[in-house]
């Protein structure tokens, strides 16, 4: 089974730190994804990466940036944290091959910005 | 751009009613659908998928099939359980830059009694 690790289940931060959300994952998948969740929005999608070193921003990129350096690894990076910015946030991985494949989730990082 | 409606929730049935959540699409191409399910407190898990049309995806007495000449993927339990309650995801997938993106519906929140 695929398995998405999020470093964090809940983690409370002040406003104006920088934030680090890591997402680790075991199934050599090519895509990762960062999502954020609330109430009444759905998934509204961060960022997204296909490859080592490269990433697109999805829908709500303002605010936040990431990095992958490592195929299995993508982090999420809240340069300046805004108590807008509270919210559950989930990872995702997919491997690359076809648009058929699903996307498996980690249990997801409940952030609380003061 | 491609677009997911669900049913708004919550869905309140009694344990061992049928179980009917709609789900219709706007997509360009072909998508490959999916149905995701999210327990209280944890990430998103897939629950089923089809990636053609007429086809039929099932897992764990839900099914839900890929209805083109009606845009749907309404998913459906003959008899649903306490432990079924959740919140229910639709989702379509396109393929951008080699990663497979999800669009996600807003979710049904499903309340099951006993």
């Amino acid at each position: 089974d695929v398995k998405v690790t999020q470093s964090s289940r809940y983690l409370v931060k002040r406003t104006g730190e920088k934030v680090f959300l890591e997402c680790v994952q075991d199934m050599d998948h090519e895509n990762m994804f960062w999502y954020r969740q609330d109430p009444g929005l759905g998934l509204r999608l961060i960022y997204f990466s296909y490859d080592v070193k490269m990433k697109e921003k999805g829908d709500i990129p303002e605010g936040y940036s990431v990095s992958r350096e490592k195929k299995e690894r993508f982090s999420l990076i809240l340069e300046s944290a805004s108590t807008n910015q509270t919210s559950m946030y989930l990872c995702a991985s997919s491997s690359g091959q076809g648009g058929y494949q699903p996307q498996h989730f980690g249990d997801g990082t409940r952030l609380s910005i003061l | 751009g491609n677009s997911v409606t669900q049913m708004e929730g919550p869905v309140t049935l009694s344990e061992e009613a049928f179980l009917t959540i709609n789900c219709t699409y706007t997509a360009t191409g072909y998508p490959s659908l999916f149905w995701y399910v999210q327990y209280p407190g944890e990430g998103l898990q897939l629950l089923l998928k089809a990636t053609k049309a007429d086809d039929k995806g099932s897992n764990k007495g839900f099914e839900a099939t890929y209805r083109k000449e009606t845009t749907s993927f309404h998913l459906e339990k003959g008899s649903v359980q306490v432990s079924d309650s959740a919140v229910y995801f639709c989702a379509l997938s396109e393929v951008r830059n080699a990663g497979n993106m999800l669009t996600f519906g807003g979710g049904t929140r499903l309340m099951v009694k006993p």
